[in-house]
């Protein structure tokens, strides 16, 4: 599985754009990029997954670079309630086998939404 | 849909007690995997099943067994329990195909 590397912490004011980047330069062709978030004592929360274009969904968007290296999620208008630690993910294709099912979770970027 | 339930939501034990996690899950999903998380770290994968009947390990499986005998259930069982084992253990989800994976609430249990 292809590691990643995040910051360990940003702040980002309420109401503003929050930009989480996220560096994965060992992944592979077929390797999807998760997102995933963990708002204090829950179970993580899925968000957003991509391959190589870039995607929206309600809750954020996610930019992935040309070459694949790295990639952003992008939470356009944060709120208190987006304080969490968010985790990037990199992972084969969904299907059957083993090695699909596994989240590899690092430490994560403790996003705190400042008031 | 309850979605993945997990309990008990606290529990301590003495060290070399055993217990077992219950996870069970309403949505028919194939996948479910067993996660833990220790103070400032990610999740790492203990085991994971792909169907009833079929099991595997994940990063650290020592010290805990599972079994699916049924699409719904997943339960962790902790064999003899260690202070090393103190974590918040996670149950989650997934159909075979799907990209989301649903989480329950976790587990926190304390080994002293």
């Amino acid at each position: 599985d292809a590691k990643t590397t995040q910051p360990t912490s940003m702040d980002c004011a309420e109401g503003r754009a929050a930009n989480l980047p996220c560096n994965h330069s060992t992944i592979s062709g077929n390797e999807y990029v998760y997102w995933y978030r963990q708002i204090h004592s829950q179970g993580p929360q899925y968000i957003i997954h991509g391959l190589k274009n870039n995607e929206t969904n309600e809750m954020a968007s996610l930019i992935i670079t040309e070459d694949r290296k790295s990639s952003t999620l992008i939470l356009p208008h944060a709120t208190l309630r987006d304080t969490a630690v968010y985790y990037c993910i990199v992972r084969p294709p969904r299907g059957y086998g083993g090695a699909t099912n596994k989240l590899i979770f690092g430490t994560g970027t403790l996003l705190a939404v400042q008031p | 849909n309850a979605g993945v339930t997990q309990t008990p939501k606290f529990q301590v034990l003495k060290t070399g007690q055993s217990m077992t996690l219950q996870c069970a899950q309403d949505m028919n999903h194939e996948y479910m995997s067993w996660y833990r998380q220790d103070p400032g770290m990610g999740l790492r994968l203990i085991h994971y099943s792909v169907g009833a009947g079929i099991t595997d390990q994940g990063e650290v499986p020592n010290g805990y067994n599972v079994s699916r005998s049924t699409t719904e259930d997943f339960p962790l069982r902790l064999l003899s329990a260690a202070p090393s084992q103190t974590s918040v253990y996670f149950c989650a989800s997934r159909t075979g195909t799907g990209a989301e994976q649903y989480f329950g609430p976790g587990t926190r249990l304390t080994v002293t």
